[in-house]
């Protein structure tokens, strides 16, 4: 039972266009979210997070959306540069569950 | 500037082996975890430690042991490796909870068990 889903296993974009990575969550006790980035051979390093508080954090190039009715959240990176080729996992905490939920992540693939 | 160090990198085993492996991390903080990764199941979680001489449960425990008898060393043993561990086993660390702090992750331990 999956509490953090990432359906899409992969996505491709052009360079330059914008790259939209979707997640979905079942547990509504949750109140922090957060995008992990993953280069093969290396480990997960943090990207972004957002709290329940918020429907929306930027970082520069990233932006995170909360919907918390729809238990969905997206990140938004614009624009999608080469180098952001990794897997993206969601991850997310809350309720009794203090330690992250890690979704199954989503391979992207900026082409030049 | 070493972070989260894993050791081994690599690491081949027979079914009832046992082997251990070693996360050392170097910025001083109070909570570290064992996660392993395994295709279309994401990170999932170990054990955990939130301090020097304690350890908990995660989502998948069973078959693993764990100990952190020093603050920056946290230590994942299989005493009866079986092929289901096969997986690559990732070590992370953080200031506070996960659930608040950002983890910081080693770059991870492939295993193998025939």
């Amino acid at each position: 039972d999956q509490q953090v889903k990432q359906n899409s296993p992969s996505l491709s974009v052009q360079e330059g266009r914008i790259s939209i990575l979707n997640c979905d969550y079942t547990n509504s006790m949750f109140d922090y979210f957060l995008w992990y980035k993953k280069y093969p051979a290396e480990g997960p390093t943090f990207l972004i997070s957002i709290s329940s508080i918020k429907d929306k954090n930027e970082d520069g190039r990233f932006t995170v959306f909360l919907n918390k009715s729809a238990k969905h959240l997206s990140l938004h990176i614009v624009p999608s540069q080469p180098g952001d080729s990794a897997v993206y996992f969601c991850a997310a905490s809350g309720g009794s569950a203090r330690q992250l939920t890690f979704g199954s992540g989503t391979q992207l693939t900026v082409l030049p | 500037n070493a972070g989260v160090t894993q050791t081994p990198k690599f690491r081949v085993l027979k079914t009832g082996q046992s082997m251990t492996l070693l996360c050392a991390q170097d910025m001083n903080h109070e909570y570290m975890y064992w996660y392993r990764q395994d295709p279309g199941m994401g990170l999932r979680l170990i054990h955990y430690s939130v301090g020097e001489g304690t350890t908990a449960k995660g989502e998948v425990p069973d078959g693993y042991n764990v100990s952190r008898l020093k603050k920056q060393n946290f230590l994942l043993g299989l005493e009866s490796a079986a092929p289901s561990q096969t997986s690559v086993y990732f070590c992370a660390s953080s200031w506070s909870g996960g659930d608040t702090g950002e983890l910081f992750f080693g770059e991870g331990s492939r295993l193998t068990v025939l």
